[in-house]
C-alpha cells in the first residue's frame, strides 16, 4: 500500500508557481521521498527525490518539512505542458543490489490553465 | 537522464495468444527491472520485480504462469502474458534501477485482446 497522501486533483494557471503537497506521516527514517509525474498514456518521469533537505533542480524544488511528515513539490512557472498526473512515493534508501520497489498512490491531478 | 526503452508501444493480439514486451535500458546497466500494469484512470500497480540472473518476485495475487518474466541481462527484460484474454488488455510499464537511487520508466505498452 501507498504510504503517502495526496489531494487527487488540483489547478494551477499557466505561469503561475505549482505547489503540490504531500502527507508521509508515517515515514521512516532510511526513507527518501521520490517524485514521479505520468503524462497521459507515457510512463512516469522522474522529478525529484529527497531526504530531509529541500533540493532543487531544472525541473522542480521539492521542501520537505523539518519532521518530514509532509513535502511540497514546487513548479514554479508551470506551463501547459506540465498538466499530468504526480506521484509522491515513500521509499526506502539504496542499497547496491537490493530491489527497493516504488509503490505507486492515486498521485494528484494537476491541470495547468492557460 | 538514463533512458529505458519498451517494445512494442501497441499491440493487439487474439484471444488465446501470448504476447511478448521487452525492456531494454539503453544507456545503463539495470540491475533491478520493475513491471507496471495500470487501467484506465487508475494509478500504476506493481506486478512483479526482477533482478538479473534470477527469478522474479511476484506481488500477490499476480499469476507467475500467466505472466513470465525473463531478466537475462542487465539490459534486457521480457515480459510474456501467456493466453492472452481481454480482461489482460491493459497499459504495462517497465521501469529499471540502476546502481544509483533513481528508477527509469519506459514508454508504456498497451495491449489490447480482442
Amino acid at each position: 500500500d501507498a504510504k503517502t497522501t495526496q489531494p487527487p486533483s488540483m489547478d494551477c494557471a499557466e505561469g503561475r508557481a505549482a505547489n503540490l503537497p504531500c502527507n508521509h506521516s508515517t515515514i521512516s527514517g532510511n526513507e527518501y521521498v521520490y517524485w514521479y509525474r505520468q503524462i497521459h498514456s507515457q510512463g512516469p518521469q522522474y522529478i525529484i527525490h529527497g531526504l530531509k533537505n529541500n533540493e532543487t533542480n531544472e525541473m522542480a524544488s521539492l521542501i520537505i518539512t523539518e519532521d518530514r511528515k509532509s513535502s511540497t513539490l514546487i513548479l514554479p512557472h508551470a506551463t501547459l505542458r506540465d498538466t499530468a498526473v504526480y506521484y509522491c512515493i515513500v521509499r526506502v534508501a539504496y542499497t547496491q543490489g537490493g530491489s527497493e520497489k516504488l509503490v505507486f498512490g492515486k498521485g494528484t491531478k494537476l491541470t495547468v490553465n492557460p | 537522464g538514463a533512458v529505458v526503452s519498451q517494445h512494442p508501444s501497441r499491440v493487439i493480439c487474439k484471444s488465446g495468444t501470448s504476447v511478448k514486451i521487452e525492456c531494454r535500458s539503453l544507456d545503463f546497466q539495470a540491475t533491478t527491472m520493475f513491471w507496471y500494469r495500470q487501467f484506465p484512470k487508475k494509478s500504476l500497480m506493481l506486478m512483479a520485480t526482477s533482478n538479473e540472473g534470477s527469478k522474479a518476485t511476484y506481488e500477490q495475487g499476480v499469476e507467475k504462469d500467466k505472466f513470465l518474466i525473463n531478466h537475462a541481462s542487465l539490459t534486457l527484460s521480457t515480459l510474456t502474458v501467456t493466453s492472452a484474454h481481454p480482461e489482460d488488455s491493459s497499459f504495462y510499464i517497465c521501469s529499471a534501477r540502476d546502481y544509483g537511487a533513481k528508477a527509469f520508466f519506459g514508454q508504456g505498452t498497451r495491449l489490447t485482446v480482442v
